[in-house]
């Protein structure tokens, strides 16, 4: 069975301008939660989705947004980017959602803001 | 806040056993122990978790004890290839929704 998989995998872009990332959970997955990595914050919670609705959202300003679609894929979107926001970007997903469900995680994309 | 204190580092010799430590004195009833690994800039694998008894697989032991205020990674034959960053979290078992809180975790080095 294929893992999780982000695209693309390196990013660069310029403040003030917006991104979109891509993860495509496992096959049957139909929770997919996002998380920023930042060496000073560390592993953060960003959203999840689960059949195509956001259940679950952590502290990030409202530039972050994201979408699942109906064959569970989900893109998330950064506004107005800024400095701060260069980070790995890590897309995980699970099965049917419960709290025990191990998350399985993605490469993930690495996002550079000059 | 995570809800997990480990060391900040640890060493381990190759071909020697390393164990992790992890404190979760406030886990519930209903949290399961996971653990998770993050070699440099890749995704967090998965390693092994439970609830209560001690769990093996192809990886690793988890060694829980009675209260389960704490838990304990066993690798039993470290290679230079299990050095990365160790994560231990706990996560509630009928939450939907619940999300993984990470601490900043173990870095394991292991050396030849």
């Amino acid at each position: 069975k294929a893992g999780v998989t982000q695209t693309p995998r390196y990013l660069i872009k310029t403040r003030g301008q917006q991104v979109t990332l891509s993860c495509s959970p496992i096959s049957g997955h139909r929770s997919v939660s996002w998380y920023q990595q930042t060496p000073g914050q560390g592993l953060q919670f960003l959203f999840e989705y689960f059949s195509e609705t956001q259940r679950n959202k952590g502290n990030f300003p409202g530039r972050f947004s994201g979408r699942q679609f109906s064959n569970s894929r989900s893109e998330m979107n950064v506004s107005t980017l800024e400095l701060g926001d260069s980070a790995l970007y890590l897309c995980a997903s699970k099965g049917a959602g419960r709290g025990t469900d191990t998350q399985y995680f993605g490469p993930g994309t690495r996002l550079t803001v000059l | 806040d995570a809800k997990t204190t480990q060391p900040p580092s640890m060493d381990c010799a190759e071909g020697r056993a390393a164990n992790l430590p992890c404190n979760h004195s406030t886990i519930s009833g209903n949290e399961y122990v996971y653990w998770y690994r993050q070699i440099h800039s890749q995704g967090p694998q998965y390693i092994i978790h439970g609830l209560k008894n001690n769990e093996t697989n192809e990886m690793a032991s988890l060694i829980i004890t009675e209260d389960r205020k704490s838990s304990t990674l066993i690798l039993p034959h470290a290679t230079l290839r299990d050095t990365a960053v160790y994560y231990c979290i706990v996560s509630d078992w009928d939450n939907y929704g619940q999300n993984f809180v990470f601490g900043p975790g173990t870095r394991l080095s292991v050396l030849p």
